[in-house]
C-alpha cells in the first residue's frame, strides 16, 4: 500500500531556514501537500504541487519535488516562532475516492 | 458557516458505550471525509461522502463504525460498543471538488474522543 515517511522531529533557530523533508512510495501520486498543525487545531493546508511540477514557491514557504527519488520537502525561509507545528506530507493519487495519505508528521521545534 | 465545525470538541465515554461524532462541513463542499489521527501518529482515513452516499468506506476498521450523510451536508460518525483503542481526534474534512481533480481538504479541529 501507500506510504508517506517524514522524519518526527526538527530544531531550527528562529530567522533561520527549515527544511521538512518526506519520501513516498506510491509512484501513480498526483498531487503533493504539506499541512500544518498546531496544538488543538485542525490540520491547514500550507501548499500543494502537483506530480509534473518539480518546484513551486508561494512567499516564505518553497515546495521541491524529485518525482524520479519520490522526495518532496518544504523549505520554510526566515523561520518564526509562530512556524512551531506538526507539519504533515500527504499525497493522493487524485482519481481515487480515498482522500490523502497522510505521513507521520515533524514536529519543528523553534529556537529562539 | 466559515470552516469546517465539529462537535464536541472533546467527548470522554466508557467502554461499551455508543457514541456520536458531528460534522458540519463547509457550504457547498460536495466531499466529505472522516480521518481519526492517533497520538504521534498522521491521520488515517475512515471515509468519504460524495453528496449524500458512501462513496468509500474502506478505511472503517470494523462493523463497529457507521456514518451517515442523509441531506448531503451533515454528517454523523457513530461508533458502537467503544473500546479503549478507539480513542482519538477523529477529523473531518470537507472539498469543493470531486475525485479526479485536486483535493483540497479544509479539516475541522476535531473530536478528541476518550474511552475509559
Amino acid at each position: 500500500g501507500e506510504d508517506v515517511e517524514q522524519s518526527l522531529f526538527l530544531s531550527v533557530r528562529e530567522g533561520d531556514s527549515s527544511v521538512i523533508n518526506c519520501t513516498y512510495t506510491d509512484s501513480s501520486s498526483t498531487y503533493l501537500y504539506w499541512y500544518k498543525q498546531e496544538p488543538g487545531a485542525g490540520l491547514q493546508l500550507l501548499t500543494y504541487i502537483f506530480s509534473n511540477m518539480d518546484m513551486k514557491q508561494d512567499q516564505r514557504l518553497t515546495v521541491l519535488l524529485n518525482k524520479k527519488d519520490k522526495h518532496l520537502s518544504l523549505r520554510i525561509a526566515d523561520t518564526q516562532t509562530g512556524d512551531s507545528a506538526i507539519y504533515f506530507c500527504a499525497e493522493s493519487e487524485g482519481g481515487g475516492a480515498d482522500g490523502l495519505t497522510f505521513g507521520k508528521g515533524t514536529h519543528l521545534i523553534i529556537q529562539p | 458557516g466559515a470552516g469546517v465545525s465539529q462537535t464536541p470538541s472533546n467527548k470522554v465515554t466508557e467502554k461499551g458505550k455508543y457514541v456520536e461524532l458531528r460534522c458540519d462541513p463547509i457550504s457547498g463542499h460536495t466531499a466529505l471525509y472522516w480521518y481519526r489521527q492517533s497520538l504521534g501518529q498522521g491521520p488515517e482515513f475512515l471515509i468519504y461522502f460524495q453528496g449524500t452516499g458512501a462513496a468509500d468506506d474502506s478505511g472503517l476498521p470494523n462493523d463497529r463504525f457507521f456514518a451517515v450523510r442523509p441531506e448531503g451536508s451533515v454528517s454523523t460518525l457513530k461508533i458502537q460498543r467503544t473500546e479503549r483503542g478507539d480513542s482519538a481526534v477523529y477529523l473531518c474534512a470537507s472539498s469543493l471538488d470531486s475525485p479526479g481533480t485536486n483535493e483540497k481538504l479544509f479539516f475541522g479541529s476535531g473530536t478528541q474522543l476518550s474511552v475509559l
